[in-house]
């Protein structure tokens, strides 16, 4: 059973472009949570999707940034006209249903570099 | 709201020297709590969790965690300490299940031989 898969495992990006980011959740999983991790920082919440639905989405900046789960295919971060400060560690981590769904496993994050 | 404070960014042991790196939390709900571990440029691996049964929680590798509701913490333990421990530690907080995780901003833990 492969874990939570994330690409691209590094990114660069110039200022002003987009970046893409992907996360295929354990099989059988059905909630998707994305996490950033800036340098010397904990990992801080963003968004929290079902398929096809957002759940919570506290955490994600007004501006630029947007989440979905569709369907059918990887959950997308998608970050607008990007600034340096968005270089930053993206996790995704995935929680299945029943008994064990307080436990949230994680991918190997994408490592977002903006020049 | 919640919050999650560990103490300490950094903490040095000897090899086989006991590890603990602790953990106080808040939260205004009988929370459920997680340690991860990170190992360089990878993603987190759970290592234990509480969630209201037993508060001496076992893990993985030799860890283990004791959920103290009076003193509001939960912090990590490993009686001796092994090279291959060496990593970040990340303790976290949610509410419930299906609820987003709150983390501190880890400790960092050395062993040296």
């Amino acid at each position: 059973n492969a874990g939570v898969m994330q690409n691209p495992r590094h990114l660069v990006r110039r200022r002003g472009q987009e970046a893409r980011l992907r996360c295929s959740p354990m099989k059988g999983h059905s909630h998707v949570y994305w996490y950033r991790q800036l340098p010397e920082e904990g990992l801080k919440f963003m968004v929290y999707l079902q398929k096809e639905n957002i759940i919570d989405e506290s955490g994600m900046p007004k501006e630029r940034f947007s989440a979905e789960f569709p369907k059918e295919g990887p959950s997308i971060l998608r970050i607008q006209q990007v600034v340096r400060g968005d270089s930053a560690a993206y996790f995704c981590a995935s929680s299945p249903e029943g008994a064990a769904k307080n436990i949230q496993y994680f991918g190997a994050g994408t490592r977002l570099s903006v020049l | 709201a919640q919050s999650v404070t560990q103490l300490g960014s950094h903490v040095s042991v000897s090899e086989g020297a006991l590890v603990l790196l602790r953990c106080n939390y808040s939260s205004s709900v009988p929370p459920y709590l997680f340690w991860y571990v990170q190992y360089p440029n990878q993603g987190l691996q759970l290592l234990l969790k509480y969630t209201s049964a037993a508060t001496l929680v076992k893990g993985i590798n030799g860890f283990e965690a004791e959920f103290k509701k009076s003193e509001t913490s939960f912090h990590l333990t490993k009686p001796s300490a092994h090279m291959s421990d060496a990593a970040e530690y990340f303790c976290a907080v949610s509410d419930t299940g299906y609820s987003t995780l709150t983390f501190g901003k880890g400790t960092m833990l050395l062993v040296s031989p």
